[in-house]
């Protein structure tokens, strides 16, 4: 059964680092092909794609953001962790980790529940 | 990067109607088009993946059909529990950008 889990603080200051940590089981990121992204949402708003690492250790990111977001995974303990720096209330909202396979042709077929991120002084 | 768009950007149904949204991306993204539907409060759900694969568990009413950079996702016959914000999302090259969604409410 997989699952995905994030957890971080639901309050940030204006300036300050976001720390995000995506918990999961049931797959393992050392397997090929098997990758793991962040999504976020802002309130009444679209999706917006983060980032994304892979089991190879790849990185990759949002244009518009790639100077403000690190990602990283240990694979021993089954999570991802996504930091966002210079935080801004135009960041607030929901942020979802999920997964993405290469035999599902790398779509997004589990997803965890969401973090409310609240940002404001 | 790749642009994903979608129309319409909400439409008005009844249930039994049949329902078509359709996405486009600014270059060939051969079939690596996912489709998500999302309701308020929830993660989205992927019912579609590789423009016409349909997940498991997903029911038949939906299907997707496209290649290259067109797409479209079809709902034959809107259930109640269908009406729901649906979005589409391209997984051929990072940043695997999404559409800005499409909102099927009630007539």
């Amino acid at each position: 059964q997989v699952t995905l889990s994030e957890s971080g603080p639901t309050l940030v200051k204006p300036t300050q680092t976001l720390t995000l940590t995506c918990t999961f089981s049931g797959f393992s990121l050392n397997t090929g092909g098997m990758c793991v992204t962040w999504i976020r949402q802002a309130p009444g708003k679209a999706l917006e794609w983060l980032a994304l690492i892979d089991w190879d250790d790849n990185k990759f990111f949002s244009t518009s953001l790639k100077t403000r977001l690190t990602i990283s995974k240990d694979a021993s303990k089954n999570q991802v962790v996504l930091t966002m720096t210079d935080m801004d209330p135009v960041d607030t909202g929901t942020y979802f980790c999920a997964r993405a396979y290469a035999t599902n042709w790398y779509s997004l077929d589990y997803w965890g529940q969401g973090t409310l991120v609240t940002v404001s002084s | 990067d790749i642009q994903m768009t979608q129309s319409p950007s909400s439409l008005s149904a009844s249930v039994g109607d049949r329902v078509t949204i359709t996405c486009r991306s600014s270059q060939s993204i051969s079939v690596y088009l996912n489709w998500y539907q999302q309701k308020p409060g929830k993660a989205p759900n992927l019912l579609i993946y590789a423009a016409s694969r349909l997940q498991s568990g997903v029911p038949s009413r939906f299907s997707g059909s496209g290649s290259g950079t067109d797409f479209t996702l079809t709902i034959s016959s809107l259930q109640p529990e269908d009406f729901a914000t649906y979005y589409c999302q391209q997984s051929y090259r990072s940043p695997r950008s999404f559409g800005p969604g499409t909102k099927v409410d009630m007539k």
